[in-house]
């Protein structure tokens, strides 16, 4: 059965520190997500890509985050500088619809 | 950012025991509402994507319904077993948002007991 791959699963930096993850959607699937879920809270969108382009970006926070799916397929998401704050779950997903989306284990990052 | 509540925060029971849980939404600009059901150390995965009021959908010991005019969901569980112990998510598909864009609640944590 087809999944997304994330990876690193986990990953341990200090602030100031660049970081960046990496998600390879499901073959075929057009839109890509990305999600960030900090601690008791529920999952929320960053960023939303049609192919490779942006076609939502608004909670992203564009200061020290980016987004890019070069040629409409995997994509990378960076942090740079980390903030202590940015410590969360960071959840990509993709779909051939708008309606179900398909989910990777995420990676957990811990900024210290 | 569109507000969706899910309730209870946690729920705990017996192994056999039968359990419902609840999502609120906007009820205006309704486009779906998905549920999604997150074991740990695992990917989330979709249990549910409801378009209709009125809808009705099942998998299994698991049923859901829809109600779009009042804004809520509910997911029920019939005689829960231990490996149902998840968190689950409902998400919110605005109408009036980037089409395929999902407003998540907090979830739902369940531990069933043996």
């Amino acid at each position: 059965e087809a999944e997304v791959a994330q990876s690193p699963r986990y990953k341990i930096t200090e602030k100031s520190q660049a970081v960046a993850f990496w998600c390879d959607p499901i073959s075929g699937h057009a839109t890509l997500y990305w999600y960030r879920q900090i601690l008791g809270q529920g999952p929320e969108l960053l960023v939303q890509f049609q192919d490779e382009s942006v076609v939502d970006d608004s909670q992203l926070p564009k200061d020290r985050f980016s987004a890019e799916r070069l040629k409409g397929v995997d994509s990378t998401l960076k942090i740079q500088p980390a903030e202590l704050g940015d410590s969360a779950m960071y959840l990509c997903a993709s779909s051939t619809s708008y309606n179900e989306q398909f989910f990777g284990p995420g990676t957990r990052l811990t900024v210290l | 950012i569109l507000n969706v509540e899910q309730s209870p925060q946690s729920l705990h029971v017996q192994e056999g025991d039968s359990t419902n849980f609840t999502c609120s939404f906007p009820s205006s600009n309704f486009y779906a509402l998905h549920w999604y059901r997150w074991e740990t150390a695992k990917s989330p995965e979709a249990l549910f994507v409801m378009t209709l009021n009125g809808d009705e959908k099942k998998k299994g010991r698991i049923s859901a319904t829809l109600n779009t005019k009042e804004g809520y969901s509910y997911l029920y569980i019939k005689g829960s077993q231990p490996e149902d112990s998840a968190t689950y998510l409902c998400a919110f598909g605005d109408r009036g948002s980037t089409l395929g864009r999902l407003y998540f609640g907090r979830g739902t944590q369940l531990t069933v007991w043996p």
